[in-house]
């Protein structure tokens, strides 16, 4: 099955590095996509095909992946990027898509 | 405006079926796979169901938990895709988003409730 596994939580001070992981089987073979979301809003892509930036989205989130982990990496994390992150990846060999359980980022 | 607008969410009761759509303006929607997604209220996301293009065969794809009970279409003359959900349970209570798009280019609805309770 196409299941993710995220931290709960990850906390930070302003201007450190976060990074919350995405581990799941399918991985290796599927890209990976990572979601911001605020209170009371839509979700918003941060990251798309493992990698790659939105335009829009500051040069201070990255991707990265490597065999069935999936990082998404703050480097300098401020105030605003509090937030629910969220991994989201597809497996087509059970036709199927999923969202890891979210990771709730404190920045303070 | 690129916009996904998502509309019928109600207040139902267990075991009845409601619709809802998801009015896609500003962009090619034939071209894009439609996902519904939800979310609980204090919980995380849940994707629920997808229909591709017609150039990927129009297919359809459920979570297991809402196969059997909810149906996916679109009409691309419309721009609107359709979720159509039977025998409604409680834990169907969610926050319904549609989205679209396809690598960097991504949309969500502002979503639409969706209640089941007796």
């Amino acid at each position: 099955s196409c299941e993710l596994t995220q931290p709960p939580s990850v906390s930070v001070s302003p201007g450190q590095t976060a990074r919350i992981t995405c581990s799941g089987d399918a991985l290796p073979r599927k890209y990976v996509y990572w979601y911001q979301q605020k209170s009371g809003q839509a979700p918003v892509l941060v990251i798309y095909e493992d990698t790659k930036r939105p335009s829009g989205i500051p040069d201070r989130f990255s991707g990265s992946s490597s065999g069935t982990t999936a990082t998404l990496t703050l480097s300098g994390a401020q105030v605003e990027d509090e937030a629910d992150y969220y991994c989201y990846s597809t497996d087509s060999s059970v036709n199927h898509s999923a969202f890891g359980g979210g990771t709730k980022l404190t920045v303070l | 405006e690129v916009q996904l607008v998502e509309s019928g969410g109600d207040l139902v009761q267990p075991g009845r079926s409601l619709r809802l759509s998801c009015l896609a303006s500003g962009f090619t929607f034939d071209d894009y796979t439609v996902n519904w997604v939800r979310q609980a209220p204090g919980k995380g996301l849940e994707w629920v169901s997808l229909i591709r293009s017609k150039a990927y065969g129009g297919t359809t794809e459920y979570a297991a938990s809402v196969k059997g009970r909810f149906t996916i279409s679109r009409d691309d003359s419309k721009t609107i895709a359709y979720l159509e959900m039977n025998s409604l349970k409680s834990e169907d209570t969610a926050l319904y988003y549609c989205n679209m798009g396809s690598g960097a280019f991504d949309i969500w609805g502002r979503g639409t409730k969706v209640i089941v309770s007796s």
